[in-house]
């Protein structure tokens, strides 16, 4: 059985750093053919695709929040953390991350997700 | 902005047939990427409901289709039904750049 869960601030100040962990179950982070992303939506919007890393270590980024973000893995603790810098209010959503098959492409199991909020 | 293009809203009464398109370019569902759509009911996460343009995960309703032809792809809803009313998502792969997965702006199934 396949779990995620998403774990951090639920509040942070423009221009602070956000750092986000992803917490799973149910499979390894080991292989090309499984990876995390993480995806956000503002309230009332709709969802944007932030960043994934697969198991051999590739990493993809959204090209509009490159220069802002991180995402990393700790297999021994089942973790992936995702980072970005210089938050904004605009940067308020839910964040979630989920499983993604490469061969498929799809976000097949999904975290319940995190508010965050940015205000000072 | 979503390079995913979807209509706002659709509504249909219940047991009609509703249709919705995602609208792509060359550089995603052109380029033979393949679409999947995700039903998020209110306060809830988003659920896969068709990957790989036409596959329905094990526990989804024969009810939902999908299919794709060129740039664009479409999700139909046969048999609407009260718990059908949800936000509706597609989402690709755009091979522009360095290669990046995309959500579409999504719909909002009304059911009349």
């Amino acid at each position: 059985q396949i779990t995620l869960k998403e774990s951090g601030p639920t509040l942070v100040k423009p221009t602070q750093t956000l750092t986000l962990t992803c917490t799973f179950s149910g499979f390894s982070l080991n292989t090309r053919a499984v990876g995390v992303g993480w995806i956000r939506q503002p309230p009332g919007k709709a969802l944007e695709w932030l960043a994934l890393i697969y198991g051999n270590n590739d990493e993809r980024y959204s090209p509009s929040l490159k220069t802002r973000l991180t995402i990393t893995k700790d297999t021994s603790k089942n973790h992936v953390v995702l980072t970005m810098t210089n938050m904004d209010p605009v940067d308020t959503a839910t964040y979630y991350c989920a499983h993604n098959t490469y061969e498929t492409g799809a976000f097949d199991f999904w975290g319940q997700g995190t508010l965050v909020t940015v205000s000072s | 902005q979503s390079v995913l293009t979807q209509p706002p809203s659709v509504s249909g009464a219940p047991g009609q047939r509703v249709t919705i398109s995602c609208t792509g370019s060359s550089s995603n569902i052109g380029a033979d990427y393949d679409v999947h759509w995700y039903q998020q009911l209110p306060g809830t996460a988003p659920k896969l409901l068709i990957y790989g343009n036409r596959n329905r995960p094990s526990g989804v309703p024969d009810r939902f289709s999908g299919s794709k032809s060129g740039t664009s792809a479409s999700l139909a809803i046969t048999g609407l039904q009260a718990e059908d009313e949800a936000d509706y998502y597609c989402q690709s792969y755009d091979s522009s750049l360095s290669g990046f997965h995309v959500f579409g702006t999504g719909t909002k199934v009304t059911v009349l």
